[in-house]
């Protein structure tokens, strides 16, 4: 189970872009990388979801290099209500071993969006 | 509206008196999860179920034990709580393995 790593803490203002970075050097071949944003005492919401190179929807984008050893959410324009935590997930082997949904959230990142 | 709902919001209880958290989705969605969140700890997940009667246990299933009878609904019983298992707790659903879960309002336990 590939673990990641983010940091703990970012600061931004309103209306710059934030982009917070996760590690995960042990992802395996068929691990899909999966950021969610959580308000407090709310359950999380899934925001992104990829494999590799670049992932946009409405919300965000996600980059994964070719190694894919890491990833990087990136939010455009934040605003006060963006002040949340992300966390970013490696899934496991699932599709093809059918071994389930095993997903890890780490601690994630607690991004401070200020005036 | 799609949602999973889990029920009660908040609990007080005692300890060993046993305890069941309900959870249940509208979405026909096959996977189903729990998770605990501690602070400094972030979510650990509990137990997961791929569908019905198919269960298997996440990163922290001491204590805890889940059903899975029917699709929709995937409650957690905690047969003899103790303080340790104060905490707060999420129920989510997934349509697949790889796609993003839908997590419930949450669950606040406190048990002393």
């Amino acid at each position: 189970l590939a673990k990641t790593t983010q940091p703990i803490s970012m600061d931004s203002y309103e209306g710059q872009e934030v982009n917070i970075t996760c590690s995960h050097n042990n992802i395996a071949t068929n691990d899909y990388i999966t950021w969610y944003q959580q308000f407090p005492s709310q359950g999380p919401r899934f925001i992104i979801q990829g494999y590799k190179t670049k992932v946009t929807n409405e919300v965000a984008s996600l980059f994964i290099p070719a190694d894919r050893k890491s990833s990087t959410l990136s939010l455009p324009r934040v605003s006060l209500s963006d002040t949340a935590v992300y966390y970013c997930l490696v899934g496991d082997k699932a599709i093809l071993t059918g071994g389930g949904n095993k997903l890890t959230f780490g601690t994630g990142t607690q991004l401070k969006v200020e005036l | 509206e799609a949602q999973v709902t889990q029920n009660p919001r908040y609990l007080i209880t005692v300890t060993g008196k046993k305890l069941t958290v309900t959870c249940s989705q509208n979405m026909n969605h096959e996977y189903m999860s729990w998770y605990r969140q501690d602070p400094g700890l972030g979510l650990r997940q509990i137990y997961y179920s791929m569908n019905v009667e198919v269960t298997d246990k996440g990163d922290v299933p001491e204590g805890y034990k889940v059903s899975r009878k029917e699709k929709r609904n995937f409650p957690l019983i905690l047969e003899s709580p103790s303080p340790n298992q104060t905490s707060l707790y999420f129920c989510a659903s997934s349509l697949s393995p790889t796609a993003g879960y839908t997590f419930g309002s949450g669950t606040r336990l406190t048990v002393v």
